[in-house]
């Protein structure tokens, strides 16, 4: 079974921009989640997504949103791009909704200029 | 929310080495895992482990829920366990451990 993967695995764009970063569950799993890891901050939950409803949201601003596919792939987007944003965004997905084991992907590292 | 803490920050050993990982909790959590962090970025399920104890070759894991805390156990330590580790549990989101960093030298 293909485990969990993201695209792309690496971006460079320019403050001001916006960015779309995309996350495809393994087979089966219907809860994504994404979280954003910086050397200051460590490792930070933006939200969760279960058939395509956002169930939980981290504390971040409404710069970044996201959302899910009925195929339960999931993109998140952030606009405004700041340098601040520079980071490493990681994708997991579970079975179930808020609950059971987690799965990452390989992530998406952003570098903002 | 929940807190966190990882112990201890950082860890030097020899390789052949054992060590223990310690993750405590400020409250009762759902689901906690053990990562391994590739230096790619990449998070590695080590274990699943909401109570109990499990083993996976050199290491193993064991939750206490009752006292909210987790330990990972790595026995003969290799240079390919260096990296960082992280625990994460579930309240009603998931939250990381800020992690321990192991090197292991050859």
């Amino acid at each position: 079974k293909a485990g969990v993967t993201q695209t792309p695995r690496y971006l460079i764009k320019t403050r001001g921009q916006q960015v779309t970063l995309s996350c495809s569950p393994i087979s089966g799993h219907r809860s994504v989640s994404w979280y954003q890891q910086t050397p200051g901050q460590g490792l930070q939950f933006l939200f969760e997504y279960f058939s395509e409803t956002q169930r939980n949201k981290g504390n971040f601003p409404g710069r970044f949103s996201g959302r899910q596919f009925s195929n339960s792939r999931s993109e998140m987007n952030v606009s405004t791009l700041e340098l601040g944003d520079s980071a490493l965004y990681l994708c997991a997905s579970s079975l179930w909704e808020s609950g059971g084991e987690q799965y990452f992907g390989p992530g998406t590292r952003l570098t903002v200029t | 929310g929940i807190q966190v803490e990882q112990s201890p920050p950082d860890l030097i050993l020899q390789e052949g080495a054992n060590s223990t990982l310690r993750c405590n909790f400020s409250d009762s959590v759902n689901n906690l895992q053990w990562f391994h962090q590739n230096p790619w970025g990449q998070l590695i399920n080590l274990f699943y482990i909401p109570s109990g104890t499990k083993q996976n070759g050199r290491l193993s894991a064991t939750t206490v829920a009752t006292e909210r805390y987790s330990l990972l156990y790595i026995s003969s330590s290799q240079t390919t366990d260096s990296g960082v580790y992280f625990c994460a549990g579930r309240d009603d989101k998931i939250i990381f451990g800020k992690g321990t960093r192991l090197h292991i030298l050859p």
